[in-house]
């Protein structure tokens, strides 16, 4: 019974396609976020979606637009892939409202998305 | 800017070892985290730690938080082969954001 659960596992597409990673979690969390894990095994923040509101939206390209249709989903879909879009991509969620500072982010599988 | 950094960045020892890694950080924080990676698989947490605690512990987990050095260290005793991993540090401040630092990736050999 996953509780961040993102497909496909794996994509490998050639550049200038558009593809879809899609996420759900099951946690009831009001937040959901998506992370982008280089080759160095470096994590950065893409973007993060509060009750279907954006509220962080780091430097990425507009190529990468996220998409959550309720609180228990966040798909980021790509236009126009390039080779440096080539990395692992995590959803996560953790719940945030309220008093819930404490409360850990729950991770995905991760999505290894392979340009070429 | 990267919030947390953690040394060293890869770590070789001997089942039955203790392995120490430490994790510094920039601003202000409300908690510090610590999480686990298996290789091609997602992070799992492992331990919080509180802005007003200054140590913490979970099994075979030792943690400690220095805000005035703004520095963390993360103790793994009597460590196994499953321990092998990646491990990382993320802060939290008052927003939603979490910072990870690069990781350190631990080998423990049998």
């Amino acid at each position: 019974d996953t509780a961040v659960s993102q497909t496909p596992k794996y994509l490998v597409t050639q550049m200038g396609n558009d593809k879809s990673i899609k996420c759900e979690q099951n946690l009831g969390h009001d937040t959901m976020y998506w992370y982008k894990q280089d080759s160095k095994k470096f994590l950065k923040i893409m973007f993060s979606y509060n009750n279907k509101e954006l509220i962080i939206n780091e430097t990425v390209p507009n190529r990468f637009s996220p998409k959550s249709p309720d609180k228990a989903h966040l798909n980021l879909h790509i236009n126009s892939l390039e080779l440096g879009d080539s990395a692992v991509y995590f959803c996560a969620s953790s719940q945030v409202g309220g008093n819930s500072y404490n409360s850990p982010l729950h991770f995905g599988n991760g999505t290894r998305l392979t340009v070429t | 800017s990267q919030q947390g950094e953690e040394d060293p960045q890869a770590l070789s020892i001997q089942e039955g070892e203790n392995a120490t890694m430490n994790c510094s950080y920039k601003t202000s924080i409300n908690n510090l985290q610590w999480y686990r990676q298996n290789s091609g698989r997602g992070l799992v947490h492992l331990i919080l730690i509180r802005s007003n605690e200054r140590e913490k512990h979970s099994g075979r987990l030792r943690v400690t938080l220095d805000t005035s050095k703004k520095s963390s260290s993360l103790l793994i005793t009597a460590s196994r082969a499953a321990d092998t991993a990646s491990y990382f540090c993320a802060t939290r401040n008052y927003g939603q954001n979490f910072v990870f630092g690069p990781g350190t990736r631990l080998s423990v050999l049998p």
